[in-house]
């Protein structure tokens, strides 16, 4: 069965730069959900999409941005990277927005 | 302030045992609890899930058990075997417009043994 899909599976940035992150949610799913997960601790939800409008927020730091596009794959910006935004990125579809969310393999991202 | 308290830590169980992980929360407006399982490296793997008006629904080895006057809900994972070591996280969230964000517990670190 189709996953979902995040790139890049790996990014190394250096501090003050700027990342984008992608993912192509599973086919017919509409929402888009994004979590940030630091070494051995839970995922922290960020922010999620329903028919490519915001509709949930987490604790998502003001240098990140997010969106869905018409296709349902979404984008999350982030600048002004700092050391602390080392982590694992998840995103996570499901099928219209009151239904289970399925994560994608994640984002490593490492900011040096 | 950790809206969702998971227990224990971390837990080893012999093969063939039941392997038992203990979620609690506060918020009585959470109304929809899944639990995941994740390994290393990986993305986060729905188990199963649960509403409150259920207080027990059972998938092959996995059963959820809800309590809503106590405000808890656990995992029971039967006839445990060393595939299923990993990290159990439950969930929960509050159905407001859609598209709602998970809050995680801490996790459990599931070490089954041969």
């Amino acid at each position: 069965a189709a996953g979902v899909i995040q790139s890049p599976r790996h990014l190394i940035k250096e501090k003050r730069e700027t990342a984008t992150l992608k993912c192509y949610p599973i086919p017919r799913h509409d929402t888009v959900y994004w979590y940030q997960q630091g070494p051995g601790q839970d995922p922290q939800f960020l922010i999620s999409f329903y028919e490519k409008m915001q509709s949930d927020k987490g604790s998502i730091p003001d240098r990140f941005s997010a969106q869905q596009f018409s296709d349902y794959h979404s984008e999350l910006n982030m600048s002004s990277l700092e050391l602390g935004d080392s982590a694992l990125y998840f995103c996570a579809s499901s099928l219209d927005r009151f239904n289970e969310q399925f994560f994608g393999p994640g984002t490593r991202l490492t900011v040096l | 302030q950790q809206q969702v308290k998971q227990s224990p830590q971390s837990l080893i169980v012999q093969k063939g045992g039941i392997s038992i992980i203990n979620c609690a929360y506060e918020n009585t407006a959470f109304d929809y609890f899944p639990w995941y399982q994740q390994f290393p490296g990986k993305g986060p793997a729905l188990l199963i899930a649960i509403r409150p008006d259920v207080s027990e629904k059972k998938e092959g080895r996995f059963t959820i058990s809800f309590n809503k006057s106590a405000k808890q809900f656990s995992l029971h994972i039967m006839d445990s075997q060393p595939g299923d070591s990993a990290t159990y996280f439950c969930a929960a969230s509050i159905r407001r417009g859609g598209a709602d964000g998970l809050t995680f517990g801490k996790g459990t670190h599931l070490i089954i043994q041969p």
